[in-house]
C-alpha cells in the first residue's frame, strides 16, 4: 500500500499571500488530520476530516481552513499569510479516529513564509 | 483537556546505553497511548502503541508500559544505536471516539559511537 502523500513538499511564500497544501491518505483510510510542527510550539492539531465533514478543530484562527473530497483526499488553506505560519505542515491518516487506531503520517510540507 | 508531558531534551547517550524518555499524561476515561519516532527530514512514524491499562507495547527493541495509577508511558531500550538518533514524540487519544491526537513537545535523541 502506498503511505500518506503530500504535495508539494517545500513551499516559499510571502506575506499576505495564500497558499493551498495537498493530502492524499492511505487507500481507504477515510479519516485525515493536519498538524503543525515548529521549533517552538511543537505538533499543533489543526483539524480533522472524516467523510467530507470536519469533526474536529484545533485553536488556529480562521485564516487555516481545509477540506475533504469524495476520494478522501484533503486539502489546507492558509489565507493572508504570516512570518509565523513558517511550519512544516504534517497530514495523518487513520481508517477512523477511535482510540485504537493509529494515524499515518505523510512526510509534510515544508512553507516558508518571506 | 488532554495534556502530554515529557522530559526535555536534547539527550546525548552513548552507543549501547540504556535508554529512558519519561512520559505522563493528563486524560480523562482510558486513552490510547502512542510512541512516534521522526527521523531527520521525514515525517512520523508509529513506533509503538498500548490501548489499556497494563499493556506493553514493543517494537525495534523499544518497550513502554500503560501504567494508569502514576498516569504514565515512558519508552525504554535496553541498548541504543547510532540509528536510534531522532525525535521521539509521546502522544495519547482520548477514549469515546472521534478524538484528536495530542503530543507532547517531543524529546531529541542523538547517540555517539
Amino acid at each position: 500500500k502506498a503511505g500518506v502523500t503530500q504535495t508539494p513538499r517545500y513551499l516559499i511564500k510571502t506575506r499576505g499571500q495564500q497558499v493551498t497544501l495537498s493530502c492524499s491518505p492511505i487507500s481507504g483510510h477515510r479519516s485525515v488530520s493536519w498538524y503543525q510542527q515548529t521549533p517552538g510550539q511543537g505538533l499543533q492539531f489543526l483539524f480533522e476530516y472524516f467523510s467530507e465533514t470536519q469533526r474536529n478543530k484545533g485553536n488556529f484562527p480562521g485564516r487555516f481552513s481545509g477540506r475533504q473530497f469524495s476520494n478522501s483526499r484533503s486539502e489546507m488553506n492558509v489565507s493572508t499569510l504570516e512570518l509565523g505560519d513558517s511550519a512544516l505542515y504534517l497530514c495523518a491518516s487513520s481508517p477512523d479516529s477511535t482510540s485504537y487506531n493509529e494515524q499515518f503520517f505523510g512526510p509534510g510540507t515544508r512553507l516558508t513564509v518571506l | 483537556g488532554n495534556s502530554v508531558t515529557q522530559m526535555e531534551g536534547p539527550v546525548t547517550l552513548s552507543e549501547e546505553a540504556f535508554l529512558t524518555i519519561n512520559c505522563t499524561y493528563t486524560a480523562t476515561g482510558y486513552p490510547s497511548l502512542f510512541w512516534y519516532v521522526q527521523y531527520p527530514g521525514e515525517g512520523l512514524q508509529l513506533l509503538l502503541k498500548a490501548t489499556k491499562a497494563d499493556d506493553k507495547g514493543s517494537n525495534k527493541g523499544f518497550e513502554a508500559t500503560y501504567r494508569k495509577e502514576t498516569t504514565s508511558f515512558h519508552l525504554e531500550k535496553g541498548s541504543v544505536q547510532v540509528s536510534d538518533s531522532a525525535v521521539y514524540f509521546c502522544a495519547l487519544m482520548g477514549s469515546g471516539g472521534y478524538q484528536k491526537v495530542t503530543f507532547g513537545t517531543g524529546t531529541k535523541l542523538q547517540v555517539i559511537p
